[in-house]
């Protein structure tokens, strides 16, 4: 009974490079979550997708980020030419379909992207 | 706009004696409200959850939680500590407009308990 599944579990980058991080939801999840933690911080939430559509991105950054979820294949978090600020802690959750749902969202166990 | 407060950033209790960590929360509507906690290099984890009915709400690991509408508050319990329950809690509150389910959270709230 695989949970919500990310990986890398943990990212290196340069400054300029890009960083691929990669979820997939929960058997039967079709609702897809990203967010963010910094450190000492607590999380905020960045994208809501379902299957190849973007419901909610007003937590994303307007530049260098984006995130997709297509028909086949994982949810994928892109940002590209990052930068020192970008280390973070990534979490992608997932919720089951069904409306605005009052069903807990499950979460991976994060990507760590650190920036060089 | 929708808002959690957490105003401890950490709980210091003694093994076996009750434990409370608080949460107050802003949103207009019912709140649909959650407890998650996160141990070391892990995601969170679903603790507990308050949707309507019943303002104690038990979940897992014997904790609960109760809804206080008047105080716009949802404090976490638990009767008895566990050393094993140090970690970060995290309340948060389901967003409001269109159709987003995303979670607001608090700053989170370190919980230490000592043997």
């Amino acid at each position: 009974n695989a949970g919500v599944m990310q990986n890398p579990r943990h990212l290196v980058r340069r400054r300029g490079q890009e960083a691929r991080l990669r979820c997939s939801p929960m058997k039967g999840h079709s609702h897809v979550y990203w967010y963010r933690q910094l450190p000492e911080e607590g999380l905020k939430f960045m994208v809501y997708l379902q299957k190849e559509n973007i419901i909610d991105e007003s937590g994303m950054p307007k530049e260098r980020f984006s995130a997709e979820f297509p028909k086949e294949g994982p949810s994928i978090l892109r940002i590209q030419q990052v930068v020192r600020g970008d280390s973070a802690a990534y979490f992608c959750a997932s919720s089951p379909p069904g409306g605005r749902s009052n069903q807990p969202q499950h979460f991976g166990d994060g990507t760590r992207l650190s920036i060089l | 706009a929708q808002s959690v407060a957490q105003p401890e950033d950490q709980v210091n209790v003694a093994e076996g004696n009750p434990l409370t960590v608080k949460c107050t929360y802003s949103v207009s509507g019912n709140p649909y409200l959650f407890w998650y906690v996160q141990y070391p290099n892990r995601g969170l984890q679903f603790l507990l959850k308050y949707i309507t009915g019943d303002n104690l709400v038990k979940g897992s690991y014997g904790f609960e939680a109760e809804f206080n509408k008047s105080q716009t508050s949802f404090h976490l319990k638990k009767p008895s500590a566990l050393v094993s329950d140090s970690a970060l809690y995290f309340c948060a509150v389901r967003g409001y407009g269109g159709a987003t389910n995303k979670l607001i959270f608090g700053t989170g709230t370190l919980l230490a308990v000592q043997p």
